[in-house]
């Protein structure tokens, strides 16, 4: 079975400082990556994706993530952070696997918090 | 394009109630997913449906029920409303088959459901 961790709930930082939000996953089979950003009372949007090809994958807003199949990891990153980025991040993997190959399991999220 | 929407916003239920959550895309995706959300426990698959007619358990399925007469729409069936089931509930839509490759979910902007 697949799983994904998110392994900080919580991260605080300054504006303009850069930030790493942390994911590691378990799986199996050959997996697609995700990062998705839900702000405050909104859905969820999708920030990039990881398929197949360079494991760098840059997305909106400036973020990117690297996909490390030795580490099982899929860190984002964005070199710096800006209040509007306070938002909930959440990592997601999907595996080419049976009927459900197009299911997500989602990480618990973590919460960045962009002070001034 | 409206993408996913889902209606109502929000709602109370009392204990024992019955509803039905409504969700429509426009995107002509042929997999569809309902996912609550609580604080902390990031999203849980309730049930999805690969395609009209065709649906499957998630999750986290009881106390729930689907229908997909339609490739547009995707209602969640709450027959006899518990406080467990107090969330928030998102619908989601994707295009999925071996050739796209192709997993990314579109998400709708959530239905917030208290049960008293």
């Amino acid at each position: 079975a697949q799983s994904v961790t998110q392994l900080d709930s919580q991260v605080p930082v300054f504006e303009e400082a850069p930030v790493e939000l942390r994911c590691n996953y378990s799986s199996s089979v050959s997996v697609y990556l995700f990062w998705y950003v839900q702000y405050p009372n909104q859905g969820l949007q999708l920030l990039l994706k990881y398929l197949s090809g360079s494991t760098l994958v840059k997305g909106i807003n400036g973020f990117e993530a690297e996909f490390n199949k030795s580490q099982t990891s899929f860190h984002l990153r964005k070199p710096s952070v800006h209040i509007s980025d306070t938002a909930e991040y959440f990592c997601a993997v999907s595996g080419d696997y049976g009927g459900s190959q197009g299911n997500l399991i989602f990480g618990k999220g973590t919460k960045l918090s962009v002070k001034p | 394009n409206a993408g996913v929407t889902q209606t109502p916003k929000f709602r109370i239920l009392k204990i024992g109630q019955s509803m039905t959550l409504q969700c429509t895309q426009d995107m002509n995706h042929n997999y569809m997913y309902w996912y609550r959300q609580d604080p902390g426990m990031g999203l849980k698959l309730i049930y999805y449906s690969v395609g009209a007619g065709i649906t499957d358990k998630g999750e986290v399925p009881n106390g729930y029920n689907v229908s997909r007469s339609t490739t547009e729409d995707f209602p969640l069936r709450l027959e006899l409303a518990a406080p467990s089931q107090t969330s928030v509930y998102f619908c989601a839509s994707s295009y999925s088959n071996k050739l796209a490759g192709t997993y990314e979910q579109y998400f709708g902007p959530g239905t917030r459901l208290t049960v008293t």
